[in-house]
């Protein structure tokens, strides 16, 4: 079972709608959990992290992570073609500093 | 405020040669980490250097290895390259303690041929 699983996509949306992405792991000790936007051939840009259990919000960008589900989401609300890239999920390593990713998925909004 | 930057941002080589990747960390950032991301996966981690000693290694070979300097920027070495280490590396750069939030260059595209 790989550590962290993400449904790599992709994803087409009409611009506007509401966007949920999700990723799931397998070890509860994890504490720090990251989204990272990606656009083609360019690195990955930190979008939010969230310490622990509970939401976060930015702008039109929420986090919320299941502590007891191990489970994490993004959503983007009112979408926009400028959103199109791939979405990576990262959770920080207990041991260390490694980030543990998952595959990412690939979202496109239509205008 | 410069970000974290990489060099070359592209690169050829053919198969056994060996390639230095560099990388300089975001002002105030102390710690520095190897990612390699292949077509269509996430990036992987290869290590992490932190007063310029690797603080912690994924699961990638000896060919593998790095440096950092007193500035803290860093390099990645790989020797005898394989087809299959064409990728994206990427360098991401942090402070050391509390949630140790990295932060990504645009990488080094690498093919080998």
């Amino acid at each position: 079972q790989k550590e962290v699983e993400q449904d790599p996509g992709p994803l087409s949306v009409p611009e506007g709608a509401i966007v949920s992405l999700n990723c799931t792991y397998s070890n509860s000790a994890f504490q720090y959990f990251m989204w990272y936007r990606q656009y083609s051939r360019k690195g990955p840009e930190l979008l939010m992290y969230t310490y622990s259990s509970g939401n976060k919000e930015d702008g039109r960008f929420t986090a919320q992570v299941d502590k007891s589900s191990k489970y994490i989401s993004l959503f983007i609300r009112d979408s926009q073609p400028s959103d199109s890239a791939t979405y990576l999920c990262a959770i920080r390593d207990n041991q260390g500093g490694k980030l543990i990713f998952g595959q990412g998925t690939e979202l496109s909004v239509k205008p | 405020d410069a970000g974290v930057t990489q060099s070359p941002t592209h690169l050829i080589k053919t198969r056994g040669q060996q390639v230095t990747l560099r990388c300089s960390p975001k002002s105030g950032h102390d710690t520095v980490s190897w990612y390699q991301q292949a077509l269509g996966q996430g990036p992987q981690f290869i290590f992490q250097y932190y007063e310029e000693e690797e603080r912690q290694r994924g699961n990638f070979p000896d060919r593998f290895s790095g440096h950092q300097f007193p500035n803290y920027s860093s390099e990645l070495n790989v020797n005898a390259l394989l087809l299959g280490d064409s990728a994206l590396y990427l360098c991401a750069s942090s402070l050391f303690g509390g949630p140790d939030i990295q932060y990504f260059g645009a990488g080094t595209r690498l093919s080998v041929l």
